[in-house]
């Protein structure tokens, strides 16, 4: 079957990094997005990996190996709005989002 | 401003009730999502549409029907609400099938 697997809950400090992994298993691949979601809010869209290796864009970075089926999102310089869930989704051969249920980040001051 | 507009934000409604939510891009995207989203699970695809004229059944279709009468409304309608349809709906569009999603802000239903 196809599924993401992704931690429920992290907490992490203000100022420091934080790394949240997703490992993915899709009937083929056509590449693998990190969205963010406020509380009470609509997903927005953070980063898109197709080839293996690290996508830096400001504060955030994303990380994919195909071969190993994982992702992590990795953000810096933590600030407090930072604080939401972040969903870990893949897409399969035949361009089928699948969903993870995502990672609560808790930023603490 | 162009984005995605969702209608109602929220409603509660009897169950057995007919019930639309309404979905209006002004991007111009082909593709357009309907998702529900439930505590503890990822978002899951009611329906979608890649292009006017033309849908398609998700993951969870049952209870729910979906229109595409033009590029720009997707509107969702439930037949006859039951309790376990209560949840938070999404609508997003995307330019392409395998672009970035857009979403609206949703629209949370209560089925009593």
């Amino acid at each position: 079957g196809q599924n993401i697997d992704q931690p429920t809950e992290m907490t992490a400090t203000e100022g420091a990094i934080v790394q949240i992994n997703c490992t993915y298993q899709t009937s083929g691949f056509n590449g693998l997005f990190w969205y963010q979601q406020h509380a009470g809010e609509a997903p927005t869209f953070l980063s898109y990996n197709v080839l293996d290796g690290l996508e830096e864009k400001g504060r955030f970075s994303s990380f994919l190996s195909r071969s190993k089926g994982y992702s992590y999102l990795l953000l810096k310089e933590l600030q407090m709005k930072d604080s939401a869930s972040y969903l870990c989704v893949s897409m399969d051969s035949n361009y089928q989002l699948i969903w993870g249920a995502g990672t609560k980040l808790i930023i603490k001051p | 401003i162009a984005g995605i507009t969702q209608a109602p934000t929220s409603q509660i409604l009897a169950a057995g009730r007919r019930m639309t939510l309404r979905c209006t891009q002004d991007m111009r995207h082909n593709a357009m999502y309907w998702y529900r989203q439930d505590l503890g699970l990822g978002l899951r695809l009611i329906h979608y549409s890649n292009t006017a004229g033309t849908t398609g059944k998700g993951e969870v279709p049952d209870g729910y029907s979906v229109s595409r009468a033009n590029t720009d409304d997707f509107p969702l309608t439930l037949a006859s609400a039951v309790p376990s349809q209560t949840s938070v709906y999404f609508c997003a569009s995307s330019a392409s099938a395998a672009g970035e999603l857009f979403f609206g802000e949703g629209s949370r239903l209560t089925v009593l």
